[in-house]
């Protein structure tokens, strides 16, 4: 079975915190995402990576940004954190091509900027 | 670009009756499709997924899609309704030399016992 996990589920940050949000994945995927999560809005992208060191921006980068030093690992970093950034962040991993081609995503973190 | 539209946001439905979801999409090139089922505090689920060959698609839980190129829909229907399907459901749809996703805002499905 495929597995993406997430360093943490729940987690509350203060305003002008630094956040780290880990992700990992386990089937040597080439592509990684991180999506945020809002009622009414779906998923959005903030940033992908199609390869080991290789970003890309999404649709909603500003306020973010991401490091991708080994093949299965992505993280995604709040410089500082502001109360609109509280939101569920989801992570996701996908081959590029072939009959497996689809988004795995991890279990979600619900991220509080008080 | 391509954009994805789901049509209901909410769709209530009794125990046992059928449903169809809606999606459909915008692409000027040749696409992927796909839906997912998120349940509460949960990471999504494929369901199922379209890439090439019949346009009738099979998933779990007993869901099905069908591919319409012409009416460029992805409609997402299910005979017979249970409790534990209560849950939301995206659409979402990927060109097919690309490697990003373009999601939908999502489906509320809600079983009524």
């Amino acid at each position: 079975d495929v597995k993406v996990t997430q360093s943490s589920r729940y987690l509350v940050k203060r305003t002008g915190e630094k956040v780290f949000l880990e992700c990992v994945q386990d089937m040597d995927h080439e592509n990684m995402f991180w999506y945020r999560q809002d009622p009414g809005l779906g998923l959005r992208l903030i940033y992908f990576s199609y390869d080991v060191k290789m970003k890309e921006k999404g649709d909603i980068p500003e306020g973010y940004s991401v490091s991708r030093e080994k093949k299965e690992r992505f993280s995604l970093i709040l410089e500082s954190a502001s109360t609109n950034q509280t939101s569920m962040y989801l992570c996701a991993s996908s081959f590029s091509t072939g009959a497996n081609y689809e988004q795995y995503f991890g279990p979600g973190t619900r991220l509080t900027v008080t | 670009a391509q954009s994805v539209t789901q049509l209901d946001s909410q769709v209530p439905v009794f125990e046992e009756a059928p449903v169809e979801l809606r999606c459909n999409y915008s692409s000027s090139v040749s696409v992927y499709l796909f839906w997912y089922v998120q349940y509460p505090n949960q990471g999504l689920q494929l369901l199922l997924k379209y890439l090439s060959g019949s346009t009738l698609v099979k998933g779990i839980n007993g869901f099905e899609a069908e591919f319409n190129k012409s009416q460029t829909s992805f409609h997402l229907r299910k005979p017979s309704v249970h409790i534990s399907d209560t849950a939301e459901y995206f659409c979402a749809v990927s060109r097919v030399a690309g490697n990003q996703f373009y999601f939908g805002t999502g489906t509320s499905l809600t079983v009524i016992p």
